[in-house]
């Protein structure tokens, strides 16, 4: 069955600095993956998928299936980063999504 | 546009009682998801609907908890004989046919007592 794991529930990092929130997976197949963010007192809303392979708010990942892991990264965080972010691909022969427990990143000024 | 909107945004009950959680999703999205997510837990799916079925009810924990989309518009998912466990922020997402991407709602925070 498909799993997703996000090791750390909390990274915090002062802003200027580099973020990392690593996410690895498993999955029969070719999976897409995508990564969510989830603001305070907003709603769960997409960050990036690895198939459009855009920057979204200086944010990227990339699609590793050696190791399979899709981590996302930003060079310079900023205090606005601060937030919820979940991992998530879709279940294997369904259409709903697995998503990782989230890492709760905290950019410090 | 409007997006996908779920009422209450709160609902307290106590245990053994029944209740019903409301989504309306983006109009035109023919494929609509109900995830339950637990503190310090990701979303956890429970059903999914593809017009007015439901085409995956494989993550219903249990028959107390029944989906129904009978005009594939708004969804209802009603719980009965709630137990505390049940407690937990209910999502929905719709999402065009083709497409993985979801679009959430800002989900119903369900306190049983």
């Amino acid at each position: 069955a498909q799993r997703v794991t996000q090791p750390e529930k909390l990274l915090s990092v002062f802003k200027g600095a580099p973020v990392e929130l690593k996410c690895n997976y498993s999955y029969s197949g070719s999976p897409e993956l995508f990564w969510y963010v989830q603001y305070s007192r907003q709603r769960l809303q997409l960050l990036l998928r690895h198939i459009s392979r855009e920057s979204i708010k200086g944010f990227t990942a990339d699609l590793n299936k050696g190791e399979t892991s899709f981590h996302l990264k930003k060079p310079f965080a900023q205090e606005e980063d601060s937030a919820m972010y979940y991992c998530a691909l879709p279940s294997t022969g369904r259409r709903a999504l697995t998503f990782g427990s989230g890492t709760r990143l905290q950019v410090q000024p | 546009g409007a997006g996908v909107s779920q009422t209450p945004s709160n609902k307290v009950t106590e245990k053994g009682k029944y209740v019903e959680l409301r989504c309306d999703p983006i109009s035109g999205h023919t494929a609509l998801y109900w995830y339950r997510q637990s503190l310090g837990q990701g979303p956890e799916f429970l059903i999914y609907f593809q017009g007015t079925g439901a085409a995956d009810d494989s993550g219903l924990p249990n028959d107390r908890f029944f989906a129904v989309r009978p005009e594939g518009s708004v969804s209802t998912l009603k719980i009965q004989r709630t137990e505390r466990g049940d407690s937990a922020v209910y999502l929905c997402a719709s999402s065009p046919t083709r497409d993985y991407e979801q679009y959430f709602g800002p989900g119903t925070r369900l306190t049983v007592t």
